[in-house]
């Protein structure tokens, strides 16, 4: 299976910050990288697939990077509904593997 | 717009069933693959099982697999998990998940339920 591990853990930050979360592949996964946001108590929401495509109705301030092994989610100023908890995602081979989160606090 | 609506969540002993439905709408349901996801009380998310739009394909985790069985029926409308031999372990929220693409499966969840608390305990 395929590990996909996050860094930081945790990450507090302000309303108006740039802010980047990392995720690193144990191998090569091209693309096939996907972001997920969940607030406590909800279902995951989905946000961005293939490393940068954004979903639907997704606002801009969030964006995608990376490939291979290395990959990026950035927001670009922080707005107070983002706090939350991030989660990146291969979808390169099933099993399907999740990493273990950012939870993303206010300062 | 698109719906996923879990039922079936609850207490159960350790070694019983439960089967877990999740009702489809807003979308055409026998067009994609579904997906269910688990996530344990303040832990991380777990993929669990796969099937493909027709039914033909299905894949589960090592975690469930042998106790587990994702099935569906596309004239319902509806995505079932029936799940045997519970273990302690196996408590969570149980997720349905559609998958991103048409047809073919993307391994990407595009919409989720709200989720099904299952807890395992004596």
């Amino acid at each position: 299976d395929i590990q996909m591990t996050q860094s930081p853990s945790s990450l507090s930050a302000s309303v108006g910050d740039r802010v980047s979360i990392t995720c690193r592949a144990s191998q090569s996964i091209a693309s096939y990288l996907n972001w997920y946001q969940q607030k406590p108590g909800k279902a995951p929401k989905f946000l961005i697939y293939a490393t940068s495509s954004l979903q639907s109705g997704v606002p801009s301030r969030f964006s995608g990077s990376g490939s291979g092994t290395d990959f990026t989610l950035t927001i670009s100023s922080l707005q107070p509904e983002d706090f939350a908890t991030y989660y990146c995602q291969q979808s390169y081979s099933t099993p399907q593997t999740f990493g273990q989160g950012t939870k993303l606090e206010i300062k | 717009q698109v719906q996923l609506v879990e039922s079936g969540g609850g207490v159960v002993q350790p070694g019983r069933s439960l089967r877990l439905s999740c009702a489809a709408s807003g979308f055409t349901f026998s067009s994609y693959g579904m997906h269910w996801v688990r996530q344990a009380p303040g832990k991380g998310l777990e993929w669990v099982a796969i099937i493909s739009y027709d039914g033909s394909y299905k894949y589960y985790a090592d975690s469930v697999k042998g106790r587990f069985t994702i099935s569906r029926d596309n004239s319902k409308n509806t995505l079932y998990l029936q799940m045997n031999s519970l273990r302690a372990e196996d408590t969570a929220v149980y997720y349905c998940a559609k998958d991103l693409a048409q047809g073919a499966t993307a391994g990407t969840f595009d919409y989720w339920g709200q989720g099904a608390l299952v807890t395992v305990s004596s």
